[in-house]
């Protein structure tokens, strides 16, 4: 069980574009979730938290204008890459936190991630 | 604020060698401590995980304690192998709903035939 989602697992695009990725929770219901951030050889940067029915909240520094987060059900969030460009090339991993009587030790599941290429 | 620090990599080592990983936490109340491994090209996967002091994690022949009094949770495994070549970071969580995960820089360990 805890299976969390990402598609497209790796997308190529064209400078100035929109990119969509996906992050489901498969088989467990999750009010929050977590976009993350990272660079090649370095560890996860937090962009924002994602919360059922309520807007993201974002991490400093973090564009929200240029990082949209949707996340309509407990199931699924997006993060779209507005107007892409060469410098948001990199690896974007979501994580679902479960919710329910289990979750005391708030443990998050996370996606196989999506990388991202900008041309 | 929440912090984590564990040894740079990389690390190299023989197979059936004896591993450390190194990581210390700065943390106020009592987090909840956790080692995540990432394979080549793939996302995070939680290895083990400790929620209170003294508590000992354990999976796959890995290890890690929660030391309260040395603020630490050190990775070790007794005889690695090959296919333990990976990215592990060290992360706390507080306890609170909806916490944040504070990872540690990471550390790569490539494991020799």
């Amino acid at each position: 069980g805890a299976v969390v989602s990402q598609h497209p697992s790796r997308v190529i695009c064209k400078s100035g574009t929109s990119v969509k990725i996906e992050c489901r929770s498969l088989d467990f219901q999750a009010t929050t979730m977590f976009w993350y951030r990272q660079f090649p050889k370095q560890s996860l940067m937090l962009m924002a938290t994602s919360n059922e029915g309520s807007k993201a909240t974002y991490e400093q520094g973090v564009e929200k204008d240029k990082f949209l987060i949707n996340h309509a059900s407990l199931t699924l969030s997006t993060l779209t890459v507005t107007s892409a460009h060469p410098e948001d090339s990199s690896f974007y991993i979501c994580s679902a936190q479960h919710s329910g009587p289990t979750s005391n030790y708030n443990e998050q599941f996370f996606g196989p991630g999506t990388r991202l290429t900008v041309l | 604020g929440n912090s984590v620090t564990q040894m740079e990599g990389p690390v190299t080592l023989s197979e059936e060698a004896f591993l450390t990983i190194n990581c210390t936490y700065t943390a106020t109340g009592y987090p909840s401590l956790f080692w995540y491994v990432q394979y080549p090209g793939e996302g995070l996967q939680l290895l083990l995980k400790a929620t209170k002091a003294d508590d000992k994690g354990s999976n796959k022949g890995f290890e890690a304690t929660y030391r309260k009094e040395t603020t630490s949770f050190h990775l070790e495994k007794g005889s690695v192998q090959v296919s333990d070549s990976a990215v592990y970071f060290c992360a706390l969580s507080g306890y609170s709903s909806a916490s944040k995960i504070i990872f540690g820089s990471g550390t790569r360990l490539s494991i020799r035939p």
